[in-house]
């Protein structure tokens, strides 16, 4: 059973440029969220998907948007890249169903750095 | 949500029992207390979650007092393998939309 996945590992791209960043979830799960995590920081929320809609969002600017595909891998797009843009992006998948525990299963993330 | 408060860094040794408390004042009655560890350039892994009492696994046990302001993680008999970064985490999970937000952790390192 394949946990959760995410492309590319690492990345390097100068200001100004857009990246996207790609997740799959673990099976059977539909919930995806995506983190950003700075170096010596804890994982900031940056937005979750269910049902391919944005169900909840950090204090995130709008440069970051994602989308959310039928087969619930997700998509995490930067745009207008800033030098603090720099930083792990996690993905995190779980189960919507109401009452079930909240354990969140992240991906090993994607590193990207801006130049 | 509820802000969390844990020490920034802890030592220990091996073999010995490492116990993480956690600050949580405003914790809401739906809010559950989870937490999570995670090694360097790895996505944090769930350890063990809790709404109070005591829980216990594999791994470590939580405890929550009955005012559930506070809990701790109890890790028995550490191994250098523990050394890594615990995440103190409060949020009402019953929804499956949790929104979770992490503070900057506890530093564990565990010395020979």
């Amino acid at each position: 059973d394949a946990g959760v996945t995410q492309s590319p590992t690492h990345l390097i791209k100068t200001r100004g440029q857009q990246v996207t960043l790609r997740c799959s979830p673990k099976s059977g799960h539909d919930t995806v969220s995506w983190y950003q995590q700075a170096l010596g920081q804890g994982p900031q929320f940056i937005f979750q998907y269910y049902e391919e809609e944005e169900r909840q969002r950090g204090n995130f600017p709008d440069r970051f948007s994602g989308h959310q595909f039928p087969n619930y891998s997700s998509e995490l797009n930067v745009n207008a890249l800033l030098l603090g843009d720099s930083a792990l992006y996690l993905c995190a998948s779980s189960l919507s169903l109401q009452g079930v525990t909240g354990e969140l299963f992240f991906g090993e993330g994607s590193r990207l750095t801006v130049l | 949500l509820a802000k969390t408060t844990q020490p920034i860094s802890m030592d220990s040794y091996e073999g010995q029992e490492v116990n993480i408390t956690c600050s949580h004042n405003n914790i809401a009655t739906n809010d559950y207390i989870t937490w999570y560890q995670q090694f360097p350039s790895q996505g944090p892994r769930f350890i063990i979650q809790g709404y109070k009492t005591k829980v216990t696994n594999e791994v470590a046990s939580l405890f929550i007092p009955a005012d559930r302001k506070s809990s701790t993680l109890s890790l028995p008999r550490v191994s250098l393998s523990d050394t890594a970064v615990y995440y103190c985490l409060v949020g009402d999970i019953q929804t499956g939309f949790q929104k979770l937000v992490f503070g900057t952790g506890t530093r564990l390192l565990v010395s020979p």
